[in-house]
């Protein structure tokens, strides 16, 4: 079975600093990988996603995420954080086809300090 | 542009009184996606519909229904909300070939007095 775990349901990083959100996932199939993020009361907006092509993979908002198979790990990065960062950040899995099927991980609060 | 609608925005329902919530896309998408996110958790998947097709999670209570009239439309209806269905319900789309890439409404807050 697919799961995904967050490494930490709360991270606060201060502006201009690396932004490291860490997820590692459990797949019994070569996966799909997201990540996303959700702002206060909004939907979720996909930043990016591994669909085994290249494993470093760049996304919008300067985000980028490397897949590491033998860690089974999908970090998300940002070189400098910025105040507007500030949200909810999901790790997601997904399988299937005829109608996909996400599992998302529990999500990681980013914070960010002036 | 194109686009997942959700309305309202925010919801406020009486315990046990049905409820419905609606969707709709302009993406021409075949599959529609219903997820409930409570509060400080991940979105679960309730079910989904390719095309007409319909899919429940085993888990999803028998309290939550929905309807899918045509390709732009989807319904989430709770026959008998109880106060812990109070959460975050999303819609999302997704389209044949691309399937792994979902597209996701801004969501209907549901509020059950």
């Amino acid at each position: 079975a697919q799961s995904v775990t967050q490494l930490g349901s709360h991270v606060s990083v201060s502006e201009g600093a690396l932004v490291l959100l860490r997820c590692n996932y459990s797949s019994s199939v070569p996966p799909y990988l997201f990540w996303y993020v959700q702002y206060p009361n909004q939907g979720l907006q996909l930043l990016l996603k591994y669909t085994s092509a290249a494993t470093l993979v760049k996304g919008i908002n300067g985000f980028e995420a490397e897949f590491k198979k033998s860690e089974t790990s999908f970090h998300l990065t940002k070189p400098s954080a910025h105040m507007s960062d500030a949200a909810e950040y999901f790790c997601a899995v997904g399988v299937g086809t005829g109608g996909f099927k996400t599992i998302f991980g529990a999500g990681t609060r980013l914070f960010v300090k002036a | 542009d194109a686009m997942v609608i959700q309305n309202p925005r925010y919801q406020v329902t009486q315990f046990g009184k049905p409820v419905t919530l609606s969707c709709s896309q302009t993406l021409n998408h075949n599959v529609m996606y219903w997820y409930q996110q409570k509060s400080s958790q991940a979105p679960k998947l309730l079910f989904h519909y390719y095309d007409k097709d319909f899919n429940n999670e085993a888990d999803t209570p028998d309290n939550f229904q929905s309807r899918r009239p045509n390709t732009s439309f989807c319904f989430l209806d709770i026959r008998s909300p109880g106060l812990g269905d109070a959460a975050m319900y999303l819609c999302a789309t997704s389209r044949p070939g691309s399937e792994e890439t979902q597209y996701f409404g801004p969501g209907t807050r549901l509020l059950v007095l």
